[in-house]
């Protein structure tokens, strides 16, 4: 199994600011089948990036994703203030074992 | 509008048996692969299962396999979540997501508003 570890944990930035998201996995992820998704208190994920840095529908152009084999980042360029909210990757390399990471939540400094 | 609505959860006791449905809306159910993913209380997401278009091809994590039996009805747009032999540790928050067309799990979108269950005595 893929473990994907994620950091920082916490990550405290102002309105405006670039985040910068790593996730880290155990082995290669194959063809950078690489995913991220934004969760908010009392909702559901929200999908962001696949495909390591291919932004999905509807997704501003603020989110970007990269990285290939064990490294992979997301970036928010300048954060809005619904940006703030729990940040998940998810490995499907190793279908149909995939695997999540533990996520970052960005909050308000 | 692409739509998920899950119902089903609630209170079961360990051992106990739930069933768990989506129905689906806005899209053409029966082009796409479908899946369960799963989140405890204040915990992260754990894929559950998947069940291919036509429903040729099932996957299961581990933890649930045997004990849990995903299926599909591409008449009703819906899809279903058999969980038998239910333990403390099965109870979270329960969605379907939406997965591409392709055999094999990959991404997932959208998701459902998710379905609460717990598993308690």
């Amino acid at each position: 199994e893929i473990v994907l570890t994620q950091s920082p944990g916490t990550l405290s930035l102002s309105p405006g600011e670039r985040a910068t998201l790593s996730c880290r996995a155990s082995q290669s992820v194959s063809s950078s089948y690489l995913a991220w998704y934004q969760q908010k208190p009392g909702q559901a994920p929200r999908l962001l990036i696949y495909g390591a840095s291919s932004r999905a529908t509807g997704i501003p152009d603020r989110f970007s994703g990269s990285g290939s084999g064990t490294d992979f980042t997301l970036t928010i360029s300048r954060l809005e203030p619904e940006d703030f909210a729990v940040y998940y990757c998810q490995q499907y390399g190793s279908s149909p074992r995939v695997t999540f990471g533990p996520g970052t939540k960005v909050d308000i400094k | 509008e692409v739509q998920l609505v899950e119902s089903g959860g609630g209170l079961v006791q360990p051992g106990g048996s739930l069933r768990l449905s989506c129905a689906a809306s806005g899209f053409t159910f029966s082009s796409y692969s479908m899946n369960w993913v799963r989140q405890a209380p204040g915990k992260g997401l754990e894929w559950v299962s998947y069940i291919s278009s036509s429903s040729s091809t099932i996957y299961y994590a581990d933890s649930v396999k045997g004990r849990f039996t995903i299926s599909r009805d591409n008449a009703k747009n819906s899809l279903y979540l058999q969980m038998n032999s239910l333990r403390d540790e099965d109870t979270a928050v329960y969605y379907c997501a939406r997965g591409p067309p392709a055999a094999i799990v990959s991404w997932f979108d959208p998701w459902g508003q998710g379905t609460l269950v717990t598993v308690s005595s």
